[in-house]
């Protein structure tokens, strides 16, 4: 089976602008979760959803908001960027949720300027 | 809260050391652990979860209540262990997952 795929790997964005990121998850996967990762609070949960709801919400600002469609693939958005969101961001799946297994993509590296 | 706890950025052993990985947690209810383990240019992947009790790559990890700890150990270590370790928590299957700081582990020749 084809891993987790995100889209796209690399981005670069200035402060203000809004951004978009996509997740594919293992075919067969419902559930997918985000993650935040940045060399000073390490890997943080944002969110996960399941059959299309947020099922569970980590501690970030409204700004951070995601959607999942009905064959699972998922987006995050973040609007109003900061610099402070400059981060590598995780996508992970899993078979049902309960987030117990999780399978990972390689990430993409936001960068904002 | 949850909170998870790895107090070693860095553990550096030798090749055929045995090799302890230290996690503690905080949480009142009855947690689900786990390691995950990052290789240097891959993936995020899971090692092992606490209720498997399985042996991964000859890694075991214990979860002991009364300590509030989940540390992973190898007996006998190899140099393709060397990778970046995290300890995870997860409430209520999947209320929120925590992963702890990380730990980087390097396994001198």
């Amino acid at each position: 089976k084809a891993g987790v795929t995100q889209t796209p790997r690399y981005l670069i964005k200035t402060r203000g602008q809004q951004v978009t990121l996509s997740c594919s998850p293992i075919s067969g996967h419902r559930s997918v979760s985000w993650y935040q990762q940045t060399p000073g609070q390490g890997l943080q949960f944002l969110f996960e959803y399941f059959s299309e709801t947020q099922r569970n919400k980590g501690n970030f600002p409204g700004r951070f908001s995601g959607r999942q469609f009905s064959n699972s693939r998922s987006e995050m958005n973040v609007s109003t960027l900061e610099l402070g969101d400059s981060a590598l961001y995780l996508c992970a799946s899993s078979l049902m949720t309960g987030i117990l297994e999780q399978y990972f993509g390689p990430g993409t590296r936001l960068t904002v300027t | 809260a949850q909170r998870v706890t790895q107090p070693e950025k860095l553990l550096s052993v030798f090749k055929g050391a045995p090799v302890e990985l230290k996690c503690n947690y905080s949480y009142s209810g009855s947690p689900e652990l786990f390691w995950y383990v990052q290789y240097s240019r891959q993936r995020l992947q899971l090692l092992l979860r606490h209720i498997s009790r399985e042996s991964i790559k000859g890694f075991t990890a214990d979860l002991n209540k009364g300590e509030t700890s989940f540390h992973l150990k190898k007996p006998f270590a190899q140099e393709e262990d060397s990778a970046m370790y995290y300890c995870a928590l997860s409430e209520n299957y999947g209320q929120n997952f925590v992963f702890g700081p990380g730990t980087r582990l390097s396994v001198l020749p």
